[in-house]
């Protein structure tokens, strides 16, 4: 029963590094979304996308690049790694009008 | 953007007593749901509703999906030890097809044995 799987949990960048990071579901749920969670400030929407091949922008989609090709993957992708990015990120899926399933989180530090 | 307004922002409280936490949003939800966090994982599901009125029980949880439907509450009743984490509401906004969903700010749970 894997679920949603995310992979790193926890990863160090240096400044202007880039890096990806992956969400895996087994569930054929149809949407899939990231978001980054910061203390005091609950969890806010990067991407999301509604099936392969479609994407949108959430809340705070500056410097985050999505792409859906399969129904199983959604990968994030820092493109020059901020300090302003340390968070935790979780990705997320659900069918239409159901409730997300969360991964465990990537802890992501920016030096 | 929206937003939604979770309070309180954190509580500390008895073993045994009953816990009531609310969000409230400037417009119109199809849905609310409801979630907990606990340390290290990611948020877990309790409660989701779809109809303005509607109350839904889960164990000692219960939620309510305010009558303007834009307003939720979640209630614990008897509240044990390991009611402790981070309780998040969530909802999604009328007219975005089903699938984008904003958060609240959470609210923390204490609870002294």
């Amino acid at each position: 029963n894997a679920g949603v799987t995310q992979t790193p949990k926890f990863q160090v960048l240096k400044t202007g590094q880039s890096m990806t990071l992956q969400c895996a579901q087994d569930m054929n749920h149809e949407y899939m979304s990231w978001y980054r969670q910061d203390p005091g400030m609950g969890l806010r929407l990067i991407h999301y996308s509604v099936g392969a091949g479609i994407t949108d922008q959430g809340e705070v989609p500056n410097g985050y690049n999505v792409s859906r090709s399969t129904t199983e993957d959604f990968p994030l992708r820092l493109l020059s790694a901020a300090p302003s990015q340390t968070s935790v990120y979780f990705c997320a899926s659900s069918q239409q009008g159901g409730g997300a399933f969360f991964g465990q989180g990537t802890r992501l530090t920016v030096v | 953007g929206q937003q939604l307004n979770q309070s309180p922002q954190s509580m500390f409280i008895q073993e045994g007593e009953d816990v009531s936490m609310n969000c409230t949003s400037s417009s119109i939800f199809n849905t609310w749901l409801w979630y907990k966090q606990e340390p290290g994982e990611g948020p877990v599901l309790l409660i989701a509703l779809y109809k303005a009125g509607e109350l839904t029980s889960n164990g000692r949880l219960t939620a309510q999906f305010g009558i303007t439907r834009k307003d939720s509450f979640l209630n614990i009743s008897a509240s044990i030890p390991s009611d402790v984490g981070i309780y998040f509401c969530a909802g999604r906004p009328s007219g975005t097809g089903g699938f984008k969903t904003i958060f609240g700010a959470g609210t923390r749970l204490f609870v002294k044995a």
